[in-house]
């Protein structure tokens, strides 16, 4: 079973507005990591945060780390067309394996 | 620095045939991952290796394997396909730094099975 559960599914927004999408997972993680795909095209990483981190921040994204509610969420400012794409929380346990999420596909209207 | 490669990109077999999948990890990566990807299942974990040694494994049948050579390049292979063997396989290296490292994936190779 998937570790992580993004939500929501899908998420349709216009330009220039902020993208929130949420992760939830089920056991205690090493670090969770958001990552990026786009169209059936390899993943590509966007941030890793470490289980005793609360928050990071790089360019436009910001993440959030709450291991009491085993959840995270990554914000997307700004939003650019060429944000469209899928979005994906992987989480590892320490055991040189990380656990992808559903994902959430992003659509960013111009 | 190259990027991930796979080979090949694009691959069509039938029912019962086996393939083998190749990829190139990033110069100086030693850890290399397999993953599927399907639209039902979403990503699953197949297996991690680490200088020629698998480190982990994901719930997949004995019919996916995989290896590692001493310069870190890696093979799949999927003996007697079936119809959900369709997907697509990605790749991934990484420097490992320990369990927190971010992971460089290839473009993936793109299986189906007839």
């Amino acid at each position: 079973s998937q570790q992580g559960e993004e939500d929501p599914q899908a998420l349709s927004i216009q330009e220039g507005e902020n993208a929130t999408m949420n992760c939830s997972y089920k056991t205690s993680i090493n670090n969770l990591q958001w990552y990026r795909q786009n169209s059936g095209r390899g993943l590509v990483h966007l941030i890793l945060i470490r289980s005793n981190e609360r928050e990071k921040h790089s360019g436009r994204l910001r993440v959030t780390l709450d291991t009491s509610k085993k959840s995270s969420s990554l914000l997307i400012t700004a939003s650019r067309a060429a944000d469209t794409a899928s979005y994906f929380c992987a989480t590892s346990s320490g055991t040189y394996k990380y656990i992808f999420g559903t994902g959430t596909r992003l659509k960013v209207l111009a | 620095k190259a990027g991930v490669t796979q080979t090949p990109r694009y691959l069509i077999k039938t029912r019962g045939q086996q393939v083998t999948l190749s990829c190139s990890p990033i110069s100086g990566h030693r850890s290399v991952s397999w993953y599927q990807q399907t639209p039902g299942q979403g990503l699953q974990f197949l297996f991690e290796y680490f200088s020629e040694t698998q480190r982990n494994k994901g719930n997949f049948p004995g019919r996916f394997s995989g290896r590692q050579f001493s310069n870190s390049r890696s093979e799949m292979n999927v003996s007697t396909l079936e119809l959900g063997d369709s997907a697509l396989y990605l790749c991934a290296s990484s420097p490992d730094r320990g369990y927190s490292y971010e992971q460089y994936f290839g473009p993936g190779t793109r299986l189906t099975v007839t």
